[in-house]
């Protein structure tokens, strides 16, 4: 079945550092990769999305590029700031017969300090 | 604000009782998803509805059950409760029932089951 495989967090970072997320996937046929993002006490919002092998997706800083060869999405920001701390979720969707559903990883928490 | 709405925002229970959770979902969204998030299983994918059939169907208990009606709204039944199903339970909704259409999340319903 379908798997998603995320770094271990907590990751903490000072103001204005570089970040990664490292993201992996097993799955069969084609799926479409997300990160989303939960902050304290609320929902899952969609950060960016990629629908086919070397499509890049973007948003509000944050990069992540779908590598076919390497079953990878990493996330990445060049610069974070303090607001971006939160819990990032990597995901796939998969088409299962009609239907469709996402498969999270366990998530990443991000601390940004000052 | 995603545009998904759900109700009721907290449910505090005992075990054995019955519930019943609520989701609207964005204007003109078909599919309605559920998700229950918890520490132990993290996020797991319930099942889906595309314009009141159902299309997928993940790891949902038999004790579970959902529907969505005419008007597109969905409701999630959760009967003979456990202390097991303290979690968080969030609706997502999509335009189409496709792997590449994004899913967005309500702010979901923290059950606590006593």
């Amino acid at each position: 079945g379908n798997s998603v495989t995320q770094m271990e967090g907590p990751v903490t970072l000072s103001e204005e550092a570089f970040l990664t997320i490292n993201c992996t996937y097993t799955a069969t046929g084609y799926p479409s990769l997300f990160w989303y993002v939960q902050y304290p006490g609320e929902g899952l919002q969609l950060l960016l999305k990629a629908t086919k092998a070397d499509d890049k997706g973007s948003n509000k800083g944050f990069e992540a590029t779908y590598r076919k060869e390497t079953t990878s999405f990493h996330l990445e920001k060049g610069s974070v700031q303090v607001s971006d701390s939160a819990v990032y979720f990597c995901a796939l969707s998969g088409f299962t017969g009609g239907g469709n559903k996402l498969t999270f990883g366990t998530g990443t928490q991000l601390k940004v300090e000052l | 604000d995603s545009g998904v709405t759900q109700t009721p925002k907290h449910l505090i229970t005992a075990t054995g009782q019955r519930v019943t959770l609520r989701c609207s979902p964005r204007s003109g969204d078909l599919s309605v998803y559920w998700y229950q998030q918890s520490l132990d299983q993290g996020l797991q994918f319930l099942i889906q509805y595309y314009n009141g059939e159902e299309r997928a169907k993940g790891n949902i208990l038999e004790r579970f059950s959902a529907q969505q009606f005419p008007d597109l709204h969905s409701e999630l039944n959760l009967s003979s409760l456990e202390l097991g199903d303290s979690a968080l339970y969030f609706c997502a909704s999509s335009v189409g029932s496709g792997s590449s259409n994004e899913q967005f999340f309500g702010p979901g319903t923290r059950l606590t089951v006593l």
